[in-house]
């Protein structure tokens, strides 16, 4: 069966500083992988989407990247957080032409 | 564009009880699809169902069902005998057909279901 991994759980960083989050995919290849950021109080927002390796494509401007090294290995990037990149990070795969996306557990990001 | 409204902020019902949770959707595309997704406190999105718009069949998963009514643009998510641990936040989300990577899934503000013994 498939699973989803993402590290860290919780994450509390001062502003200017870097970020990486990584997530990765168990029990399957080459599937779709997402970034998600959901606000206090809202709902999910998609940050970046990737169909492959090195293959990203990035929904709204903002000072956060994506990179995916590898087929299951999903990076979230900064090179300096801003206090509204505070959030929870969701990764979530699918496969390709398939309508379901799984959820990984999230990462809760707070920059003071 | 796409557009998700969840009017529920909040919705409490007893345990064994039916619930409905409302959802109602806007777009101009001819096939999308309808999903429902469960937030408990631990963060995790764990999804529940899924309706195409192409089907004429309601769809239902065990103690979940959704009630789609196109005319209206609605689907709203019944949970037949209520469980303590259905105790989360629900949200409706839509994604356009065909799926491809780049159509994202649009979600509603959610609503939160208390389930009291």
């Amino acid at each position: 069966s498939q699973t989803i991994h993402q590290w860290p759980a919780t994450l509390v960083q001062p502003v200017g500083s870097p970020l990486s989050l990584e997530c990765t995919v168990e029990g399957t290849s080459n599937p779709n992988l997402y970034w998600y950021r959901q606000a206090a109080g809202r709902g999910l927002q998609l940050l970046f989407y990737s169909i492959g390796i090195d293959q990203i494509s990035s929904e709204v401007p903002q000072n956060l990247s994506a990179s995916r090294p590898q087929d299951r290995q999903f990076i979230l990037s900064s090179k300096k957080l801003l206090l509204s990149d505070s959030g929870f990070y969701l990764c979530a795969w699918s496969l390709s032409g398939s309508a379901e996306q799984y959820f990984g557990p999230g990462t809760r990001l707070t920059v003071t | 564009a796409q557009k998700i409204t969840q009017t529920q902020p909040g919705m409490f019902v007893q345990e064994k009880e039916a619930v409905t949770l409302d959802c109602t959707y806007d777009t101009s595309d001819q096939s999308y699809g309808l999903f429902w997704y469960k937030q408990p406190s631990s963060g995790e999105m764990i999804f529940l169902i899924y309706q195409g718009s192409y089907d004429e069949q309601n769809a239902t998963e065990g103690r979940y069902s959704l009630n789609f009514q196109k005319a209206r643009k609605s689907a709203n998510l019944v949970i037949s005998a209520s469980q303590l641990g259905d105790s989360a936040m629900y949200f409706c989300a839509m994604r356009e057909v065909p799926f491809q990577a780049g159509t994202a899934l649009i979600f509603g503000k959610g609503t939160t279901l208390s389930v009291s013994s």
